[in-house]
């Protein structure tokens, strides 16, 4: 089945610990990126990646790490998280940049205290 | 001013009733646009790309209007199964995400 996985689903973490979200897709898509969701602002991109070793930021890339060792992985690093941080994570990938279909991962939902 | 903008809702309307969307963005150059359909809690999915004739898919209707730089979304025969929150989605160059629209469609 093609898909995106995220994990884990859900997390409740301290401030200061790090973490890392994985994301991982079976569809040998080119262009992942990683979108925070909180209410009223919509989806917002953190980091995304062209392809292989190739990552840039989005629109709020502050205090998150990525990178794209192979294709299918897409790992989100959170290095001294904070209660700022708090919200519903989507990994997506497409096949390539440009209008195809976005494939979101089930989400993340990560709060910070 | 939001890049693109949607009103919240919640739309609250009967089984079988017909309803509409809009959604406005800023960014006259803006070349694409899609709606996305988002259940509660979970990840959004593709609906309906936007095309500059309009679209149409079963009882979902897609139209452009450029000149007035919003898109729609027209939803006809209500089901209960389209309650969610429906996603703007226009390419400027990157994807921006509306905030999204609260459908409820009650019996």
């Amino acid at each position: 089945e093609a898909q995106v996985t995220q994990n884990p689903r859900y997390l409740i973490t301290v401030t200061g610990k790090k973490l890392t979200v994985t994301c991982s897709q079976n569809m040998n898509h080119e262009y992942m990126s990683w979108y925070r969701q909180d209410p009223g602002l919509g989806l917002r991109q953190i980091y995304y990646s062209m392809n292989v070793e190739v990552t840039d930021k989005g629109d709020v890339p502050e205090g998150y790490k990525v990178s794209r060792k192979e294709k299918r992985n897409f790992p989100l690093i959170l290095e001294s998280p904070s209660p700022n941080q708090t919200s519903l994570y989507f990994c997506a990938s497409t096949l390539k940049w440009g209008d195809y279909e976005q494939y979101f991962g089930p989400g993340t939902r990560l709060t910070v205290t | 001013r939001k890049e693109v903008e949607q009103d919240p809702g919640p739309f609250n309307v009967p089984e079988g009733a017909t309803v509409a969307f809009n959604c406005t963005y800023s960014n006259s150059a803006s070349q694409s646009f899609f709606w996305y359909r988002q259940d509660c809690r979970k990840e959004p999915k593709l609906l309906m790309s936007v095309y500059s004739s309009g679209n149409e898919d079963g009882r979902f209707t897609a139209q452009l209007n450029r000149a007035s730089q919003y898109i729609s979304l027209l939803i006809r025969d209500s089901k209960l199964s389209d309650s969610a929150t429906y996603l703007c989605v226009v390419n400027m160059g990157k994807l921006v995400f509306g905030a999204g629209t609260i459908l409820r469609v009650k019996s």
